[in-house]
């Protein structure tokens, strides 16, 4: 998991409210994403942002919001629009650009929301 | 649009013995094809990558790969399996450099006995 963090470990909300999950990394890198983990299917992309105060929607940005006002920072707002919030939340970070380099995963944020 | 397909929710093998944790991809272009590990409650972890060149890539912890780009897999061996390598395994393409997104496959879930 080295260079990113994300935090809490846990989190639990009630429905309805609004919540932000943190994502920082210190590996320089340019491009930050945020993925969905449910079981069985996989990870789904929700947001992805390749460069400063850039970000594009993946496959499922309905019902989330981001920021990336610092390089090392990419937080995702779960909103109470989420219909299914409840789910592990993923944040990676690679090189970026038109590059050949991996990704690398943060420990992930377990939310549950009741 | 890309998509990747791992045919095999469960493979279990018994320590010594060889593992094979299958995928299959689609792309339109040059696939990016990577394979990640995940332990409980944990981020993924790299393995390994294939962008080019030689069809067979070796990675950590023991792991390989081949690139068949005739029948579009790319499945993950070992050739003498750990108990410590039960875990989930995904596997996840990138549609060659023009495309900043990857796309995972549903996971394999790998048992390894004593």
């Amino acid at each position: 998991d080295g260079g990113i963090t994300q935090s809490p470990k846990y989190l639990f909300r009630k429905e309805g409210q609004n919540v932000t999950l943190s994502c920082e990394q210190n590996l320089n890198h340019d491009a930050m994403y945020w993925y969905r983990q449910d079981p069985g299917q996989g990870l789904r992309l929700i947001y992805y942002s390749q460069i400063v105060n850039d970000f594009q929607k993946g496959d499922i940005a309905e019902g989330y919001s981001v920021s990336r006002e610092k390089k090392e920072s990419f937080p995702l707002t779960v909103t109470s629009a989420q219909k299914n919030p409840t789910a592990f939340y993923l944040c990676a970070s690679s090189i970026g650009g038109h590059s050949s380099y991996e990704q690398y995963f943060g420990p992930g944020t377990r939310l549950t929301v009741t | 649009a890309q998509s990747v397909a791992q045919p095999e929710d469960q493979v279990n093998v018994a320590e010594g013995n060889p593992l094979t944790v299958k995928c299959t991809y689609s792309v339109s272009g040059n696939p990016y094809l990577f394979w990640y590990v995940q332990y409980p409650n944990r981020g993924l972890q790299f393995l390994l990558k294939y962008i080019t060149g030689d069809n067979l890539v070796k990675g950590s912890y023991g792991f390989e790969a081949e690139f068949n780009k005739s029948q579009t897999s790319f499945h993950l061996k070992k050739p003498s399996a750990l108990v410590s390598d039960s875990a989930l395994y995904f596997c996840a393409v990138r549609d060659g450099p023009n495309d900043y997104k990857l796309s995972f496959g549903a996971g394999t879930t790998v048992t390894v006995r004593a």
